[in-house]
């Protein structure tokens, strides 16, 4: 069965690193998402991506945040300049259209900035 | 932004027990989905919703989207230890927006 996958599943990054993480959505999926979850809290929207351009973001989604889809098949965010309350787990979503489809998550990566 | 409010936050019962939990919006949507969450795992979809007015069924699952098309619930009947998780339901329309997660313990 086709999954999302995501890499890596834990990072550890000293605070102001550049960290990148990584995804491979599903392959016939045209829209793709971050979302993030604090420990013990509600999963949030970061941002939504579709034909190589973010269509929404959230307010969470800084200059500090970027996405990009360097290839056919990955899907990376970027977190510049880590900040402590940057940790927290990161998933990534895909699904076929925007509306009316169901979207399927990635395990996660749990970034700790330390 | 677009608000959940997801209830019950945690729920402990009984194996064998029937579930009920549901969620409503300010906002309409035009899907419904329920996810469950495991410890250190991603959330993974159980049962997708449509149209308003939709009853849907998976195994021992069962959600409905409301007619206003602000809420929906979902039972789980018969409880079984492996049950044990958070339960998210996300209202679609260009992004997901998620309830804030009910725990479910079932004690055997």
């Amino acid at each position: 069965e086709p999954e999302v996958t995501q890499t890596p599943s834990h990072q550890v990054t000293q605070m102001g690193q550049e960290v990148i993480l990584r995804c491979v959505p599903i392959s016939n999926h045209l829209y793709f998402y971050w979302y993030r979850q604090i420990l013990g809290q509600k999963v949030e929207f970061l941002v939504s991506f579709y034909n190589n351009e973010i269509s929404e973001k959230s307010e969470i989604f800084d200059d500090q945040f970027s996405v990009e889809r360097p290839d056919g098949s990955n899907f990376t965010l970027k977190i510049r300049s880590t900040k402590l309350e940057d940790s927290a787990m990161y998933f990534c979503a895909s699904r076929v259209s925007e509306r009316g489809t169901e979207a399927f998550f990635g395990q996660g990566t749990r970034l700790t900035v330390v | 932004g677009q608000q959940l409010n997801q209830s019950p936050q945690s729920m402990f019962i009984q194996e064998g027990e029937d579930v009920s939990m549901n969620c409503t919006s300010s906002s309409i949507f035009n899907t419904w989905l329920w996810y469950k969450q495991e410890p250190g795992e991603g959330p993974v979809l159980l049962i997708a919703l449509y149209k308003a007015g939709e009853l849907t069924s998976n195994g021992r699952l069962t959600a409905q989207f409301g007619i206003t098309r602000k809420d929906s619930f979902l039972n789980i009947s018969a409880s079984i230890p492996s049950d044990v998780g958070i339960y998210f339901c996300a209202g679609s329309a260009r992004q997901l927006t998620f309830g804030s997660g009910t725990q479910l313990t079932v004690l055997p």
